[in-house]
Order: structure tokens, then sequence, then C-alpha cells
């Protein structure tokens, strides 16, 4: 069984560009959460997707951050005008409703770095 | 507002002994589940255990039981038998019975020496 996939892995941006990030969930799964790891914050909340719907995005910084989940087997997360603050690793999750969406199963997670 | 605590910052134990991880945490939810997660050297995040608030039992899995003391908002992680690849972080987390989020703690830093 495959898990979560994201690509890409590592990317490098120019301060001032865009970075699209990208997350297949497991086969069957219908809630898409990502998330967002640095040393200073440690592990936080972004934005979650359930059924392809969002259903909350009070993690996500409100300028230049949009996610978007287009279809039940991909969700992607937009970075506009990308600052060094924004270096992190970005992490999708996703759960099964037959589990109560209990357990969260995450991806290998894009490592963003804005120089 | 959910809130995880973990204030051991780094472990170190001798390999084939039992190690226990602290966390505490704060909710207002009468219902509650709690999980740990492992993040590997290569950065892998992986689920080891779930503790439903309701349950009086403590879940155990493989060599992995929790300790859950309700009344003190304590889930401790047991780790018997420790193994050299159980080296990484661990963290704790916890979400809402009508909520879906994670909130995770700032991780435990385990190293097993030989």
């Amino acid at each position: 069984n495959a898990g979560v996939i994201q690509t890409p892995r590592h990317k490098v941006t120019g301060k001032g560009q865009e970075a699209t990030l990208w997350c297949e969930p497991i086969s069957g799964h219908s809630a898409v959460f990502w998330y967002r790891q640095t040393i200073v914050q440690g592990l936080e909340f972004l934005t979650y997707f359930r059924n392809q719907a969002p259903i909350d995005d009070s993690g996500m910084p409100k300028e230049r951050f949009s996610a978007q989940m287009p279809n039940q087997s991909h969700s992607t997360l937009k970075i506009q005008s990308t600052q060094p603050q924004d270096s992190a690793v970005y992490l999708c999750a996703s759960s099964s409703r037959g589990a109560n969406y209990a357990e969260q199963f995450f991806g290998p997670g894009t490592r963003l770095t804005v120089l | 507002a959910q809130k995880v605590t973990q204030t051991q910052t780094s472990i170190s134990v001798v390999e084939k002994t039992t190690v226990t991880m602290d966390c505490v945490y704060e909710t207002r939810d009468s219902s509650y589940f709690l999980f740990w997660y492992k993040q590997t050297a290569s950065g892998e995040i992986v689920f080891l255990i779930r503790q439903d608030s309701y349950k009086k039992e403590n879940a155990t899995v493989g060599h992995y039981s929790l300790n859950f003391q309700k009344p003190k908002s304590s889930i401790g992680l047991i780790i018997t038998a420790t193994q050299i690849e159980d080296s990484a972080v661990y963290f704790c987390a916890m979400r809402g019975s009508n909520y879906n989020v994670l909130y995770f703690g700032s991780g435990t830093k385990l190293t097993v020496e030989p």
C-alpha cells in the first residue's frame, strides 16, 4: 500500500517566487491535512479538507498561502511571493472516515527553502 | 483550545531498558483522542499508538504502551526493551471529539545507546 505521497521532496525558491506543493493522500482516505514544521514553532496545523471540501484554514497565514483539493486524489498548497520565513518542512497527512478520522498518516514532507 | 506539553527535551537510555516519556494536555472537550508519533532521522513521521479518552484501559501496541492518567491530564509513552532503532523524536498529539486537527507537543528526542 502506498502511503501519502508528497512532491517535490525539496524545493528551493528565491524570495518573491511562487511555490506549489503537491500531496496525494492514501487511496480511500477522505480527509487531508496540511501541517508545517519548523525548529521554532514545531508542528503546526495549516488547513484541512474533508471529502475535498475545505473545512478549516485557521492555521493558514492570511496572505500568500492558499490550498486546494480539486479531486480526491490530490491536494496542493500554494505559496505566493515566498519569503525566507516560509522556509519549513510542509507535511501532508490523510485519514479515513472509517477510523473516525482518528489516526493521521503523514507523507515524507516537502522541505521548502526560500533564499 | 487544545494544548499539549512535553517537558522532556531529550532522553538517553541504554538499549534493552525501559523508557517513559511524559506528556500533559489541556482540553475542554469531554471526549478526545491522544496519540504518539515518532519522527525518524529521515524526517518520516510514523503513527505509533492511540488512546481514546473514554477508555479506561491503557493502550498497548507491540513494545509501546501508554500510561493514561485522566485526572492528571497525562498520557505517558512507555517503550520496553528499547532498541537502537527506537532512537527518534517522539511527539505527543491530541484532537477533540468533533474537531479533527491534531495539536502536537514539542517532542522528546530519544537516544538509545548500545
